[in-house]
């Protein structure tokens, strides 16, 4: 029962530096999203994705990229480390319910990064 | 501009007490109110309300839905311990958008 698996766990980087957090679940979500979390700020949205091949910028994407090429997986890649993301980020995802009351997102273990 | 607000920030009490977090919400196209509780990693899912006056319960804790004021609240009785955690709620839309509040850190001593 994996639910939201997220890689990796800790993560440090130099300023400059690029890489990709891995995002997958085996619960055939169709929504996927990407937040960082900093002291004071609560959870921020990054990117989301409602589907294969469909994604779209949350409140803070500059600095970060994102694709889905399958129901399963959305990785976030960070093209050039800035320190000014050195945050706790969490991928989510959840089912699309159009009509009716809705549903609870599902969230990954999160990935601590650092950027020196 | 949507967004949710928590209050209080932080919050100290004794094991036993009863605590009562608030939330405030504006979320164009309202769809539901969820409540998290995170201790040092994944948010875990407390409880998702859409309906006003309806209270959600599980054991000590329990949440309520005012859609009029734009306000939910959650409260933990008989606090324990195990009660320390972050608790964040959130304001959901009709395009499956979460819109988090900042937390109530909540720490409860012995």
């Amino acid at each position: 029962n994996a639910g939201v698996t997220q890689t990796p766990k800790f993560q440090v980087l130099k300023t400059g530096q690029s890489m990709t957090l891995q995002c997958a679940q085996d619960m055939n979500h169709e929504y996927m999203s990407w937040y960082r979390q900093d002291p004071g700020m609560g959870l921020r949205l990054i990117h989301y994705s409602v589907g294969a091949g469909i994604t779209d910028q949350g409140e803070v994407p500059n600095g970060y990229n994102v694709s889905r090429s399958t129901t399963e997986d959305f990785p976030l890649r960070l093209l050039s480390a800035a320190p000014s993301q050195t945050s706790v980020y969490f991928c989510a995802s959840s089912y699309i319910i159009r009509w009716g009351r809705g549903t609870e997102a599902f969230f990954g273990q999160g990935t601590r990064l650092t950027v020196v | 501009e949507d967004k949710v607000v928590q209050s209080p920030l932080s919050l100290v009490v004794h094991e036993g007490d009863t605590v009562t977090l608030n939330c405030s919400y504006e979320v164009t196209n309202f769809r539901s109110l969820l409540w998290y509780k995170q201790e040092k990693k994944a948010p875990t899912f407390l409880f998702m309300l859409t309906s006003s006056g309806i209270e959600k319960k599980s054991g000590r804790l329990s949440s309520i839905l005012d859609k009029k004021e734009l306000f939910s609240i959650l409260n933990i009785t008989a606090t324990q311990t195990g009660d320390s955690a972050v608790y964040l709620c959130a304001g959901a839309n009709t395009g499956n958008q979460f819109y988090f509040g900042t937390g109530t850190s909540l720490t409860v001593i012995p």
